[in-house]
């Protein structure tokens, strides 16, 4: 059974900080990989997607990579700023096969707050 | 694009009684829709996976007769809580995938408050 963990649990940092949030998993035969965002009492924003044969991708101020054999992946978040204070959850999808989705199994998450 | 929308985003509704939550795909056509439950503070529950025209298939755990899913068309997806009680009280989250993409695009979500 897929495991996933987040660590650290919450973090809070002065604005313009550079910051990494961990997320690793238990069983490395993933489809992808996935980074959301939560908003309190919001549903999820996808940030970053990385394909099992991927190491990295990037979208502006973030760049998440992939370390399959390992189990691991971290979200880099560069100069931070108070509007990324959220909740960040990492996901990973199993291979289902042919043509059938594989579930998404759930990091905990990190709540992040950015000070100004 | 792929947007999915959530109806109710908030509901209460008494013990006892029965609620639906309404899961659409907007600008797509979604052959796999699944809910989640998320608790306070806690991250998201698998619940089930929906499939247009076929029966759900559940997580081990959750009771297929207290959280009836039907996904009758390629845009819908319902969520109905029967004979609620105080501990349904959730976030509920639904998501939607293309037909053969990676992603899941996921809803608002619906809080439900059960008095």
């Amino acid at each position: 059974k897929q495991e996933v963990t987040q660590i650290p649990a919450a973090l809070s940092v002065p604005e313009g900080e550079n910051l990494v949030l961990n997320c690793s998993f238990t069983d490395s035969a993933i489809y992808n990989l996935q980074w959301f965002r939560q908003d309190p009492g919001k549903g999820l924003t996808s940030l970053l997607l990385i394909q099992s044969s991927q190491r990295e991708q990037t979208s502006g101020r973030l760049n998440a990579s992939l370390d399959k054999s390992s189990g691991r992946s971290t979200l880099y978040i560069a100069a931070s700023q108070p509007g990324d204070s959220a909740t960040y959850l990492c996901a990973v999808r199993q291979y289902a096969g042919g043509t059938s989705y594989g579930k998404l199994t759930f990091g905990q998450g990190t709540i992040l707050t950015v000070h100004p | 694009g792929a947007v999915v929308s959530q109806h109710p985003s908030r509901v209460i509704c008494k013990s006892g009684t029965s609620v639906k939550i309404e899961c659409r795909s907007l600008d797509f056509q979604a052959t796999t829709m699944f809910w989640y439950r998320q608790f306070p503070k806690k991250s998201l529950m698998l619940m089930a996976t929906s499939n247009e025209g076929s029966k759900a298939t559940y997580e081990q755990g959750v009771e297929k007769d207290k959280f009836l899913i039907n996904h009758a068309s390629l845009t819908l997806s319902t969520l109905t809580v029967t004979s609620a009680h105080p501990e349904d009280s959730s976030f509920y989250i639904c998501s939607a995938g293309l037909a053969g993409g990676p992603e899941q695009y996921f809803g608002p979500g619906t809080r439900l408050t059960v008095t």
